[in-house]
This record gives structure tokens, C-alpha cells and sequence, in this order.
């Protein structure tokens, strides 16, 4: 079955830029969606199509692709930006799947 | 407003069936679909199933094929998630989502609250 590979853990301090990265056979032909969740809430989305950012989402969550990986960028990290964040993508079955995670910590 | 009300926390035994609920509000409930996601305790997201309240056409992930089954009641905008036979394995905190709306795409951009599934003798 598909999957989404991503680093199980990033640390950053406050202010600093923290990177996350997606990585799948199947990237190069489908858009990435990045979810951020934080304990006990329902996940939100940060990022659609790559690189797009939705209405109410901060300036400082980008997103880019290149070949097999995707990556979700957070420059200027704060305090509330700590949370689980989640690659998504669709699959050959005509679902979609998450990739694995990554739980950013801010030092 | 866009909302996702899902039904509340259950508590079940090993082997009992059981449905919960999603009622979307505040959008043309039959124009987007509605997908299903499991969170098991301390774990990752895990997609289950799509389904398109237009015409019912639903489709699962591998994993969840023949595990469960996901339905829509167009008359009253809620979609379900159902099991015959419920497992321990089945604990976990279930989310429904709505595609596209707000952001075009295959993006999940309004979530319910999610229901706490607890299987256990």
C-alpha cells in the first residue's frame, strides 16, 4: 500500500525556522495537503495544492514540492505552533492516505 | 457557518454493533464529500472511507475494506460510520471531514469534533 514518509520528530526554538518533510512515490503526480493537530482537537489544514495557504492561516506556514518529497516550512516558530503535523495525499484506490507524522517541540 | 457535529463518546462490548453520525450544516450538504478518519490512542491519522452524499458513491481504503461501512441520510445532512461487530481494536477517537469546500481540492478543510469509540469487556 502507499505511503507517506515523514520524520517522526522536529525541535526548534522560538523565532527559528522549522522544516517537515513528506516523502512519496507518488508526489510528483499528486498535490500534498499539510494538517497541523493539536492535543485534543480535530486536525486543521495549513497548507492545499503544495503550497497554498488557506484563509486564517498564518503567513509563516509555507509549503513546497520537489520531486518525491514535500516539505512544510514554519518560519519565525512560536509557542502555539507546537502540535502533530500531518502530510495527506490521494492514493491509487481513490482515497487518500496521511503520511506518519511529526511532532514539533519548540525549545 | 461550515459545521460537523458529530454524535457523542460510546461505550461498547466486544461484538456489539453500533453507528455514529456526522450532520453537516451551513453548505450544500449533497455537493462535497464527506471522508472518515481513525486516531487510535497516542497513534497517527488513518484515512477509512469517502463517500459522496450526491449519489452515495463510496469508496474505502484497503484497510478498512469489509471492516466497516459508511451510508449518508440525504433528507436529514448526516453521513455514518457503522460496525457489526465491534473489536477492542476499534477503540479510537473517529473524525468525519468535508472536502474542498472552503479550498478546492482533495483538502479535508472543515472537521467534526470526533467520537470516542471505547471497545472493551
Amino acid at each position: 500500500s502507499y505511503e507517506l514518509t515523514q520524520p517522526p520528530s522536529v525541535s526548534v526554538s522560538p523565532g527559528q525556522t522549522a522544516r517537515i518533510t513528506c516523502s512519496g512515490d507518488a508526489l510528483p503526480k499528486q498535490y500534498a495537503y499539510w494538517y497541523q493537530q493539536k492535543p485534543g482537537q480535530a486536525p486543521v489544514l495549513v497548507i492545499y495544492k503544495d503550497s497554498e495557504r488557506p484563509s486564517g492561516i498564518p503567513e509563516r506556514f509555507s509549503g513546497s514540492s520537489s520531486g518525491t518529497t514535500v516539505t512544510l516550512t514554519i518560519s519565525g516558530v512560536q509557542a502555539e505552533d507546537e502540535a502533530d503535523y500531518y502530510c495527506q495525499s490521494p492514493d491509487s484506490s481513490g482515497t487518500y492516505v496521511f503520511g506518519t507524522g511529526t511532532k514539533v517541540t519548540v525549545l | 457557518e461550515v459545521q460537523l457535529v458529530q454524535s457523542g463518546a460510546e461505550v461498547k462490548k466486544p461484538g456489539e454493533s453500533l453507528k455514529i453520525s456526522c450532520k453537516g450544516s451551513g453548505y450544500s450538504f449533497i455537493t462535497y464529500s464527506i471522508g472518515w478518519v481513525r486516531q487510535m490512542p497516542g497513534k497517527g491519522l488513518e484515512w477509512m472511507g469517502i463517500i459522496y452524499p450526491g449519489d452515495s458513491d463510496t469508496r474505502y481504503s484497503p484497510s478498512f475494506q469489509g471492516q466497516v461501512t459508511i451510508s449518508v441520510d440525504k433528507s436529514v445532512s448526516t453521513a455514518y460510520l457503522q460496525w457489526s461487530s465491534l473489536k477492542a481494536s476499534d477503540t479510537a477517537m473517529y473524525y468525519c471531514a468535508v472536502k474542498g469546500i472552503a479550498a478546492p481540492g482533495d483538502n479535508f478543510d472543515y472537521w467534526g469534533q470526533g467520537t470516542l469509540v471505547t471497545v472493551s469487556s
